[in-house]
């Protein structure tokens, strides 16, 4: 069974611009969450998808968006981009969403803003 | 707000050895999930072992066993036999009944050495 596949895993972008990145979920599995990792705030929770509706979101601008597809395929798009932004975003996936089944993560997108 | 501390930037052990990874957290929460999660330089984040806060007795994962303290608010995960491949950045993790979103420690790095 594939595990979480994101897309790409690496980009770089400038200031400004605006980056779309892709989290494809375990066969099976309509929860997806996206969480920001940065040396200096480390692991923080983005927002949480189920059956193409935001359940949960953390405490970002509104420049931080996402979608989930009927496919429970999920996208996540930044805009305006900022240096702050420089991270890795990973993506997580699980059976249901309450909590009790784990949730299994993707090798997360590393992305760099110039 | 639930928070997640990790007190421990640093650890190493010698292969063989037995090491603690300390964990405190603080909640109003009645039900909830405690994980612990390695982060290789691979960049996946890997469910090493969950506990859930109802059950008294301390899970267990072959070589990783944690010291669940509900009262203290405690959550150390001790690991037994080192070897090479446990190196990584290890995440204390928590969860509510019911809800995906995950809070995260700050990390502590461990080093296993030969």
């Amino acid at each position: 069974k594939a595990g979480v596949t994101q897309t790409p895993r690496y980009l770089i972008k400038t200031r400004g611009q605006q980056v779309t990145l892709s989290c494809s979920p375990i066969s099976g599995h309509r929860s997806v969450s996206w969480y920001q990792q940065t040396p200096g705030q480390g692991l923080q929770f983005l927002f949480e998808y189920f059956s193409e509706t935001q359940r949960n979101k953390g405490n970002f601008p509104g420049r931080f968006s996402g979608r989930q597809f009927s496919n429970s395929r999920s996208e996540m798009n930044v805009s305006t981009l900022e240096l702050g932004d420089s991270a890795l975003y990973l993506c997580a996936s699980s059976l249901d969403t309450q909590g009790n089944q784990p949730q299994h993560f993707g090798d997360g997108t590393r992305l760099s803003i110039l | 707000a639930q928070t997640v501390t990790q007190s421990q930037p640093e650890m190493s052990v010698q292969e063989a050895e037995t090491v603690t990874l300390s964990c405190t957290y603080d909640t109003s929460e009645s039900d909830y999930y405690l994980f612990w999660y390695k982060q290789p330089p691979s960049r996946q984040m890997i469910l090493v072992i969950r506990q859930e806060a109802y059950k008294q007795q301390n899970a267990t994962e072959n070589r990783f066993s944690v010291n669940f303290q509900k009262a203290a608010k405690s959550f150390s995960l001790k690991i037994s036999d080192s070897q090479l491949g446990d190196a990584a950045m290890y995440f204390c993790a928590y969860r509510i009944q019911g809800a995906q979103k995950l809070v995260f420690g700050q990390g502590t790095r461990l080093t296993i050495n030969p």
